[in-house]
């Protein structure tokens, strides 16, 4: 089975600066989809990224962007510029090509940004 | 777009009451699933459907039933309450099942769950 780690519980970043999540999985495949959710207070669940496996090319999406690292099973979230509505959970998740569309997530760290 | 629909917002059970769940979609997804979320460990599948009249378990399955009698609906029973059920539960749906298996899950806004 695949399994999901943030190793970060928590983080905190001063506004305007850089800060960079950490994700690790392990799987024994070779295709699937990796995906950064945030949660902000409302509890919401927010799709930032995705990443496909057989995509070489890193995702960006405006100030986030990742560093997928296939060989090491990592899949790190870069936020550059970091605002204050940034501040939130974010959680990890991994896609497994087979039996349908079930996400397994890692335990989420708590994006803190300092004013 | 209402999207993914969830009710209750907040539900308080003494245990061994029994209540469902509700989660409607109206994005004709195939695909509908419930995760919950306690602290420390993310969010894990209890149940999923992959379309009408078909469910299957996920990884915390015990304590909980579910049904798909409709694309829209998918319920989510708790038949006897314990505290352990206490958390935040989340439904979602995705269009397509394997061929598209990278289309984004939709949530809904979740549902807090006390069991005292």
């Amino acid at each position: 089975a695949q399994t999901v780690t943030q190793s970060q519980p928590e983080m905190s970043v001063q506004e305007a600066e850089t800060v960079t999540l950490s994700c690790t999985y392990d799987t024994s495949e070779s295709d699937y989809y990796l995906f950064w959710y945030k949660q902000p207070p409302s509890r919401q669940m927010i799709l930032v990224i995705r990443q496909e496996a057989y995509k070489q090319q890193n995702a960006t999406e405006n100030r986030f962007s990742v560093n997928f690292q296939k060989a090491a099973k990592s899949f790190s979230l870069k936020i550059s510029d970091s605002q204050l509505g940034d501040a939130a959970m974010y959680f990890c998740a991994y896609r497994s090509p087979q039996g349908a569309q079930k996400l397994v997530f890692g335990q989420g760290t708590r994006l803190t940004i300092n004013p | 777009n209402a999207g993914v629909t969830q009710t209750p917002k907040f539900q308080v059970l003494k245990t061994g009451q029994s209540m469902t769940l509700q989660c409607a979609q109206d994005m004709n997804h195939e695909y509908m699933s419930w995760y919950r979320q306690d602290p420390g460990m993310g969010l894990r599948l209890i149940h999923y459907s992959v379309g009408a009249g078909i469910t299957d378990q996920g990884e915390v399955p015990n304590g909980y039933n579910v049904s798909r009698s409709t694309t829209e609906d998918f319920p989510l029973r708790l038949l006897s309450a314990a505290p352990s059920q206490t958390s935040v539960y989340f439904c979602a749906s995705s269009a397509g099942t394997d061929g598209l298996f990278g289309s984004p899950l939709h949530f809904g806004n979740g549902t807090r769950l006390t069991v005292t």
